[in-house]
C-alpha cells in the first residue's frame, strides 16, 4: 500500500549543484504534480503532468525541469541549485476523471541549498 | 486566476471544544470543488473533507463539517469535539470543474489543541 513515494526524504546541496527528485505512484494515476512548501506561503505548484510524456508549468516553474517518461514516475530536476530553492517539496497524484478526485500526496522531501 | 485566502494564520482550541477555520476564495466559475487538507507534524498531507459546488448540502465527515456559502464564496471548516491529534496545519484548496486543473491552495492555518 505504497501510494506516492518520494526519494530522497532529505538532501543538502551546495549552490550550483544539480539533483533530481523522484516521485513514484502505484495507483495508476494519470495526473502528477510537484509542489514546494515554504513558511507562510502554503503549497505552490511548480510543474504538473496530465499523462505520460506530457508536462506543464505551474505557478513557480523557474529553475526546475520535469520529466514523465513513465506513467508511474514524475521527476523534478534542479540543474543549478540556488539557496532560494531551499524548501520542502511535495509530489502528488490524482485520477484522470472528475475534478472532485483528491490528490494523494507523498511525505515530502526537505531540500537545503547552502 | 482563482485565489484562496485563509485569514487566520494561527488558531487554538481547548480539547473537546469546537473550532471553525475560515476560507474564502475568488472565482468566476460556477462549477468547482473545494477541499480541506490536514498536515500534521509528520508533514503528510491528508484529505479531511471535500465539497462539490453544485451541492447545497454541506459535507460532513465524522467530527469535521463545512459551512459552504457559495454566494459569499466562503468555505469554513468546523471541528467538533477537538482532539489532541487534530493539531496540525490546515489548508483550504480549490479546483476548477472545467478540465483537469491542479489544486490552488491557501496559505494554511496552524491549529493548536490545548489539553
Amino acid at each position: 500500500n505504497a501510494g506516492v513515494t518520494q526519494t530522497p526524504k532529505f538532501r543538502v546541496l551546495k549552490t550550483g549543484q544539480s539533483m533530481t527528485l523522484l516521485c513514484a505512484q502505484d495507483m495508476n494515476h494519470e495526473y502528477m504534480y510537484w509542489y514546494r512548501q515554504d513558511p507562510g506561503m502554503g503549497l505552490r505548484l511548480i510543474h504538473y503532468s496530465v499523462g505520460e510524456g506530457t508536462t506543464a508549468k505551474g505557478e513557480v516553474p523557474d529553475g526546475y525541469n520535469v520529466s514523465r517518461l513513465k506513467k508511474q514516475n514524475f521527476l523534478l530536476g534542479l540543474e543549478s541549485a540556488a539557496p532560494s530553492q531551499t524548501s520542502v517539496y511535495f509530489c502528488a497524484s490524482s485520477l484522470t476523471q472528475g475534478s472532485n478526485q483528491p490528490q494523494h500526496f507523498g511525505d515530502g522531501t526537505r531540500l537545503s541549498i547552502l | 486566476a482563482q485565489t484562496v485566502t485563509q485569514s487566520q494564520p494561527e488558531m487554538s482550541v481547548q480539547e473537546a471544544e469546537t473550532v471553525t477555520l475560515s476560507c474564502t476564495y475568488d472565482t468566476s466559475e460556477s462549477d468547482y470543488y473545494l477541499f480541506w487538507y490536514k498536515q500534521p507534524p509528520s508533514r503528510q498531507m491528508i484529505l479531511v473533507i471535500r465539497q462539490e459546488a453544485y451541492k447545497q448540502q454541506n459535507a460532513t465527515e465524522n467530527r469535521f463539517s463545512v459551512n459552504f456559502q457559495k454566494a459569499a464564496k466562503s468555505f469554513s471548516l468546523k471541528i467538533s469535539d477537538s482532539q489532541l491529534g487534530d493539531a496540525a496545519m490546515y489548508f483550504c484548496a480549490y479546483r476548477s470543474g472545467s478540465g483537469n486543473t491542479p489544486l490552488v491552495f491557501g496559505k494554511g492555518t496552524r491549529l493548536s489543541v490545548i489539553a
